[in-house]
């Protein structure tokens, strides 16, 4: 069956690291997969978008990779903050379909 | 401000009742999705329209129903509700052009006693 995987236990790290989350997929062939920030009470926000035939993507402290190969996206945020204390959602959609199906997050606490 | 508007945004119902969440987006996008998510489970896709005029079933369509009434609004409908549909509904747009990413609403809060 299809499974999208994101570290269930919440990433705790100190202000100013890298914070990295990891999501791996089995059975999917991901036309590209999406990256998610979600606080509490309010709807996911879109961050990045890395597809099938990118390695790596950036947006200011983010970093995505995509490795077709392993079935596994990480995602990456440089000098963490208390600010980017969320959870962290993974979605992908499939060749040829329009829907997006998600993993069920990672938290991230960064604490000062 | 442009984006995804969800009424309402907490809705107490009995067993047995209905009810309607409203969805409404400003941006010209073509498809529209409904949401439920709940503790453990993430997000799961319970219907959605890839263009006015069209809808189609998700992961778990049991107990809903969806209308998209024009272009910016879609709604989703409970006709009985059931304890098993208490959860967090989100409401999401994409527009035809892309890859891009959703635009999610803010959510309705549903509980049912």
């Amino acid at each position: 069956s299809q499974k999208i995987e994101q570290n269930s236990e919440a990433l705790n790290i100190q202000e100013g690291k890298t914070a990295t989350l990891t999501c791996n997929y089995t059975n999917y062939s991901p036309a590209y997969l999406q990256w998610y920030r979600q606080d509490p009470g309010r709807g996911p926000v879109f961050l990045l978008l890395i597809r099938e035939n990118e390695k790596e993507k950036r947006k200011e402290r983010l970093k995505v990779t995509f490795d077709t190969t392993l079935k596994q996206s990480l995602f990456h945020i440089t000098a963490s903050q208390p600010a980017d204390s969320a959870t962290y959602l993974c979605a992908l959609t499939n060749s040829g379909y329009s829907t997006l199906t998600f993993g069920k997050g990672t938290m991230l606490l960064v604490s000062p | 401000n442009a984006g995804v508007t969800q009424t309402p945004k907490f809705q107490v119902l009995k067993t047995g009742q209905s009810m309607t969440l409203q969805c409404a987006q400003d941006m010209n996008h073509n498809s529209m999705y409904w949401y439920r998510q709940d503790p453990g489970m993430g997000l799961r896709l319970i219907y959605y329209s890839a263009s006015e005029g069209t809808t189609d079933k998700g992961e778990v369509p049991n107990g809903y129903n969806v209308s998209r009434l024009n272009k910016r609004e879609f709604s989703l409908r409970l006709e009985s509700a059931a304890p098993s549909q208490t959860s967090v509904y989100f409401c999401a747009s994409y527009p035809s052009s892309g890859p891009r990413g959703y635009t999610f609403g803010s959510g309705t809060r549903l509980t049912v006693v």
